[in-house]
């Protein structure tokens, strides 16, 4: 079962910044968080990923709280083509050959 | 350019036939790969997991007489569908690694298969 809870659904203005909440409450000390994103009808696609520290590389910024129970995606200048459903995993094992379990996402639609 | 591919994208056939997917790494060496589907309107489920030159862990519920998937060389798996029925029809997805201590990890395009 999947260890995260995120909202359904959120909507974004174009050129906005896009904040995507993920609750993952019982996270281990081994886990890592990652952010993965699917636009309609292709597979997922990596964003993002961290253990302990705010991350940030050229899609996105990762902003994990002290405790480790929640972190927040931030796409800085949502564009339109960030409109996709947007998975935040926890997964712990051998990095590169953990499963990634997938909870349902947040869709996330970015408005003109 | 995209490292996974999936042949085919897209396949339609009759209930009771058999259909295979496969799923290429194109730029690495993929120790292990997973297999997942995803229905409309839902998430990803991860349906097994293979590594090179051994046999596939399948999750629970998932028929592995069923599904069978064979990952022959490392940079090569395929999924089929054998007596594949209406409730089959789903979007079938690779994820590829190159393995214990690499971030090198991709999923592949999809493909979807739709049985009449």
């Amino acid at each position: 079962d999947a260890k995260t809870t995120q909202p359904p659904s959120m909507d974004c203005a174009e050129g906005r910044a896009a904040n995507l909440p993920c609750n993952h409450s019982t996270i281990s000390g081994n886990e890592y968080v990652y952010w993965y994103r699917q636009i309609h009808s292709q597979g997922p696609q990596y964003i993002i990923h961290g253990l302990k520290n705010n991350e940030t590389n050229e899609m996105a910024s990762l902003i994990i709280t002290e405790d480790r129970k929640s972190s927040t995606l931030i796409l800085p200048h949502a564009t339109l083509r960030d409109t996709a459903v947007y998975y935040c995993i926890v997964s712990d094992g051998i990095q590169g050959a953990q499963k990634l379990v997938f909870g349902q996402g947040t869709r996330l639609t970015i408005n003109p | 350019g995209a490292v996974v591919s999936q042949h085919p994208s897209r396949v339609i056939c009759k209930s009771g036939t058999s259909v295979k997917i496969e799923c290429r790494s194109l730029d690495f060496q993929a120790t292990t790969m997973f297999w997942y589907r995803q229905f409309p309107k839902q998430s990803l489920m991860l349906m097994a997991t293979s590594n090179e030159g051994s046999k596939a862990t399948y999750e629970q519920g998932v028929e592995k007489d069923k599904f069978l998937i064979n990952h022959a060389s490392l940079t090569l798996s395929t999924l089929t569908v054998t007596s594949a029925h209406p409730e089959d029809s789903s979007f079938y997805i690779c994820r590829t690694s190159g393995g214990a201590g690499t971030d090198t990890q991709y999923f592949g395009p999809g493909t979807r298969l739709t049985v009449l």
